[in-house]
């Protein structure tokens, strides 16, 4: 099994600053098969970035997806108000499909 | 518009049975593999299941091998989860999910708004 960690598990920002969030796995994500969603209280999950780096459909281009092998990273240029959320990674390179922990971005 | 709607849930005591449903809506159901994830209360996401587009390939989670059992009705839009032999820890949300393609592995782009099963005496 590809164990995902995310870090840090909390941040506290505020608006208009940039967030680097990193999703480290256990072993070689192949074909940059990794996903990274966004979950706000109360909802469900929306796919933000699948395959590495493609938007899905309705996410804003401050958000990219980036990395390789072991280390990702989802990075937002300029957080709006309506980004302070869970941010999930996920591995669909094998079976098992796997989530990491999760990082809360939150309101400074 | 996609739209994925689960029903089945509820309270149900250590040892039984629940039969979870989800209908979907808004595109073509048999074009993609479907998926079930869970939320335990306070807690993060894991993947339960997924079954391909024409139930050839299904896998589940270490956590639910034997007990639990993914199927689909494509005439009828439909997605299924029999969970037999429930357990205290699989006291959960339960998502219904659509797969961004054919196969079994996946990234999920729609998810419904979960159904939640607790399991408790």
């Amino acid at each position: 099994e590809i164990v995902l960690t995310q870090s840090p598990g909390t941040l506290s920002l505020s608006p208009g600053e940039r967030v680097t969030l990193s999703c480290r796995a256990s072993q070689s994500v192949n074909s940059n098969y990794l996903a990274w969603y966004q979950q706000k209280p109360g909802q469900a999950p929306r796919l933000l970035i699948y395959d590495l780096s493609t938007r899905a459909t309705g996410t804003p281009d401050r958000f990219s997806g980036s990395g390789s092998g072991t280390d990702f990273t989802l990075t937002i240029s300029r957080l709006e108000p309506e980004d302070f959320a869970v941010y999930y990674c996920q591995q669909y390179s094998r079976s098992p499909l796997t989530f990491g922990g999760g990082t809360t971005v939150e309101i400074k | 518009e996609v739209q994925l709607v689960e029903s089945g849930g509820g309270l149900v005591q250590p040892g039984r049975s629940l039969r979870l449903s989800c209908v979907a809506s808004g595109f073509t159901f048999d074009d993609y593999a479907m998926h079930w994830v869970r939320q335990a209360p306070g807690k993060g996401l894991e993947w339960v299941s997924s079954i391909n587009w024409n139930s050839g390939i299904i896998g589940y989670a270490e956590s639910v091998k034997g007990r639990f059992t993914i199927s689909r009705d494509n005439a009828k839009n439909s997605l299924y989860l029999q969970m037999n032999s429930l357990r205290a820890e699989d006291t959960a949300l339960y998502y219904c999910a659509k797969g961004i393609g054919m196969g079994r592995l996946g990234s999920f782009d729609y998810w419904g708004q979960g159904t939640l099963a607790t399991v408790s005496s």
